[in-house]
C-alpha cells in the first residue's frame, strides 16, 4: 500500500499561473484534507472533503479550488498563483482516529 | 471553531534532559491528538486522547489530557537525538474532515 501519494513533489511558479497539486490515497478513506505549512504557522486547513462529492472549506480558502470526484484522488487547484501561496501542501487522510500525511508538495511562487 | 495554542515555539536541550511542550484551549476539546515532523518530513501520528485526565505512555513519551479537556502536554524522558523534530498538538471537529492544528513546538537536542 502506498498510502497518501502526493505530486509533484517540489515546483516553481510565476505569480498569475496556474496549476492542480495531485492528492491520491489507497487506503480507501472517506475523508480527505489539504493543508498548508508556513514556518512557524504549524499546519492550516485550506479545503477538506467528507467523501466524493461533498467538499467543505477549512481556516484558509481563498485561491485554491478542490473537487472530489472519487474516493482516492482530491485534487487543489491553485487559480492564479502569488507569492502569499508560497508553502508546503501536506494532503491528509483520516482514519478511525489519525490523520495520514502525504509526503508534501513544496511550492515556491516568484 | 476550536483553536489551540502550544507553548512553547521553540525548545533547545542537551542529550538527556527532559522536555515538554503544552496545548491549551479556551474551549473543552472532544479529544487531543499529537504529531511528530521530522526535518523536511511529514507529520507522523504519535497519539490520540479522548477522556478527562487521560495519561498514556509510549517509552519516554508521556502523554496527559487535563481534567477540564481544554489542555494537554507531551513529555520526553531522557531525551535522544532521535526526538529532533516539531511536536504539534491538534483537536478535530465534531465533523471529523476538520481539524485545528497548534503551532508546534519545534525540539533541537545538543549531544
Amino acid at each position: 500500500n502506498a498510502g497518501v501519494t502526493q505530486t509533484p513533489k517540489f515546483q516553481v511558479l510565476k505569480t498569475g499561473q496556474s496549476m492542480t497539486l495531485q492528492c491520491a490515497q489507497d487506503m480507501n478513506h472517506e475523508y480527505m484534507s489539504w493543508y498548508r505549512q508556513d514556518p512557524g504557522m504549524g499546519l492550516r486547513l485550506i479545503h477538506y472533503s467528507v467523501g466524493a462529492g461533498i467538499t467543505d472549506q477549512g481556516e484558509v480558502p481563498n485561491g485554491y479550488n478542490v473537487s472530489r470526484s472519487t474516493t482516492e484522488d482530491f485534487p487543489l487547484r491553485l487559480l492564479s498563483a502569488a507569492p502569499s501561496q508560497t508553502s508546503v501542501y501536506f494532503c491528509a487522510t483520516i482514519g478511525k482516529r489519525e490523520q495520514y500525511f502525504g509526503p508534501g508538495t513544496r511550492l515556491t511562487v516568484t | 471553531g476550536q483553536q489551540v495554542m502550544q507553548i512553547p515555539q521553540y525548545q533547545h536541550v542537551q542529550e538527556g534532559e527532559d522536555f515538554t511542550t503544552y496545548c491549551n484551549s479556551s474551549t473543552t476539546l472532544s479529544n487531543i491528538q499529537w504529531y511528530k515532523q521530522r526535518p523536511g518530513g511529514h507529520p507522523v501520528f504519535l497519539i490520540q486522547l479522548v477522556k478527562s485526565g487521560e495519561v498514556k505512555k509510549q517509552k519516554r513519551l508521556t502523554f496527559q489530557f487535563g481534567e477540564a479537556k481544554k489542555n494537554s502536554s507531551l513529555h520526553i524522558t531522557a531525551t535522544q537525538t532521535t526526538d529532533v523534530g516539531t511536536y504539534f498538538c491538534a483537536s478535530s471537529y465534531s465533523n471529523a474532515g476538520k481539524s485545528t492544528f497548534g503551532d508546534g513546538t519545534t525540539l533541537t537536542v545538543k549531544p
